[in-house]
């Protein structure tokens, strides 16, 4: 069926080191990309966005990169920090739907040792 | 500026009970969702209002319904409670443009059904 969904499921990095975070989707109409961060106990915290119109946008200490050729979506986190740790979600959102309705992949819990 | 609020943070009710769940969206935001996180998984969607009238439905049965009120907060009702429906609840609004925009999450609350 129609997913957003992620390779991996636990990502396990050092503290300073580049995170990157990868998402797999399968629906071609998707047009929108959001990345969201969920620390326990708390709801999903918007990071960082993209429009199918972009292949990359940079936020602070984030970067989103978007193929639409391998309909592939990344979030690069630079000089991890412990308070990164938490559940990655990506999230599409497709043209057809009117307002705003989010496919979420499943998530990836990252984790950064000092 | 407050947040997406949701209440009650916490609910326990047993197998055949109701339960209604109430958010406010942030101030100004016309669209409120309500998705639900089972533990270990993204969030999926279930219903989307927007100017009082419903936009979307996920795909969950009639046991679910919701609705939302002239200031733009939303309940959200569970009837015949079953056990598979304790999860984390999560309000979000997003901005008053009826389009894909970015969600903001509440803390959601989280049910569970003994």
């Amino acid at each position: 069926g129609e997913s957003v969904g992620l390779h991996l499921p636990t990502l396990s990095v050092q503290e300073g080191d580049n995170s990157i975070i990868n998402c797999a989707y399968s629906n071609s109409a998707s047009d929108y990309f959001i990345w969201y961060k969920q620390e326990s106990g708390k709801g999903p915290q918007f990071i960082i966005d993209i429009r199918s119109n972009m292949d990359k946008r940079q936020g602070q200490r984030v970067t989103v990169l978007l193929n639409k050729t391998v309909k592939h979506l990344s979030l690069q986190i630079a000089a991890t920090q412990p308070g990164d740790s938490a559940v990655y979600f990506c999230a599409e959102n497709r043209a057809e739907t009117s307002g705003s309705r989010l496919t979420f992949g499943e998530g990836t819990q990252l984790t950064v040792n000092p | 500026d407050a947040g997406v609020t949701q209440s009650p943070t916490h609910l326990i009710k047993t197998r055949g009970q109701h339960v209604t769940l109430r958010c406010s969206p942030i101030s100004g935001h016309k669209s409120v969702s309500w998705y639900q996180q089972v533990l270990g998984q993204g969030p999926q969607f279930i219903f989307q209002y927007y100017e009082k009238e419903e936009r979307g439905r996920g795909n969950f049965p009639d046991r679910f319904s919701a609705r939302q009120f002239p200031n733009y907060s939303s309940e959200l009702n569970v009837n015949a409670l079953l056990l598979g429906d304790s999860a984390l609840y999560l309000c979000a609004s997003s901005p008053p443009r009826d389009s894909n925009e970015k969600l903001f999450f509440g803390s959601g609350t989280q049910l569970s059904v003994l």
